[in-house]
């Protein structure tokens, strides 16, 4: 079975500063890969998704980016934080049972 | 377009009696439907899902929900709440394991 590792698992970052949290996949090959916010009291929200490597899917536009160097690795960066990008980032990937299985989640907070 | 709704924004139960998460979809396909668990600053853990087999389906932790066709209707059930029950629950849907629509959540809080 699959395993998400996802890092840092908590960052206080000043804003205006550059950010890089990363996320690799154990047990699976060739899956999706998707990076999502969750912001306080609020519901998931879908930043990219990922069929396979440099393949990156954007579903709203935003202070953030992603990027697939390896098949199981899935970067999520910015070159300036904003105050509003603080928040719980989750990463998840489905392998071929069509079912999507989350990380642990990295909490960011920018001030 | 696929979508969910989540009626109950909160659920407060005792523990040991029976729980109730409802969830509504709508969707252009033959949906898979899934149910998550989130502990506090926790990741989403599956509990169940449903992929066009048996309409009751059980999960993890003593839960299970129903498929129904008719009322586009996939509701969370577990006959006694337990304390560590108390968390966010997300219902799911996809079509064909590409898009995941997640509803809004709903909190469970489980008094002693």
């Amino acid at each position: 079975s699959q395993t998400i590792h996802q890092w840092p698992a908590t960052l206080v970052q000043p804003v205006g500063s550059p950010l890089s949290l990363e996320c690799t996949v154990e047990g699976t090959s060739n899956p999706n890969l998707y990076w999502y916010r969750q912001a306080a009291g609020r519901g998931l929200q879908l930043l990219f998704y990922s069929v396979g490597i440099g393949q990156i899917s954007s579903e709203v536009p935003q202070n953030l980016s992603a990027s697939r160097p390896q098949d199981r690795q899935f970067i999520l960066s910015s070159k300036k934080l904003l105050l509003s990008d603080s928040g719980f980032y989750l990463c998840a990937c489905t392998p071929v049972m069509e079912t999507q299985y989350f990380g642990p989640g990295t909490r960011l907070l920018v001030l | 377009a696929q979508s969910v709704t989540q009626l109950d924004s909160h659920v407060s139960v005792s523990e040991g009696t029976p729980v109730l998460l409802r969830c509504n979809y709508s969707s252009s396909y033959s949906p898979s439907l899934f149910w998550y668990v989130q502990h506090p600053n926790k990741g989403l853990q599956l509990l169940l899902k449903y992929t066009s087999a048996a309409t009751l389906v059980k999960g993890i932790n003593g839960f299970e929900a129903e498929f129904k066709k008719s009322e586009t209707s996939f509701h969370l059930t577990k006959p006694s709440a337990h304390m560590s029950d108390a968390a966010e629950y997300f219902c799911v849907v996809s079509d064909r394991g590409q898009n995941f629509v997640f509803g809004p959540g709903t909190r469970l809080s489980v008094l002693p």
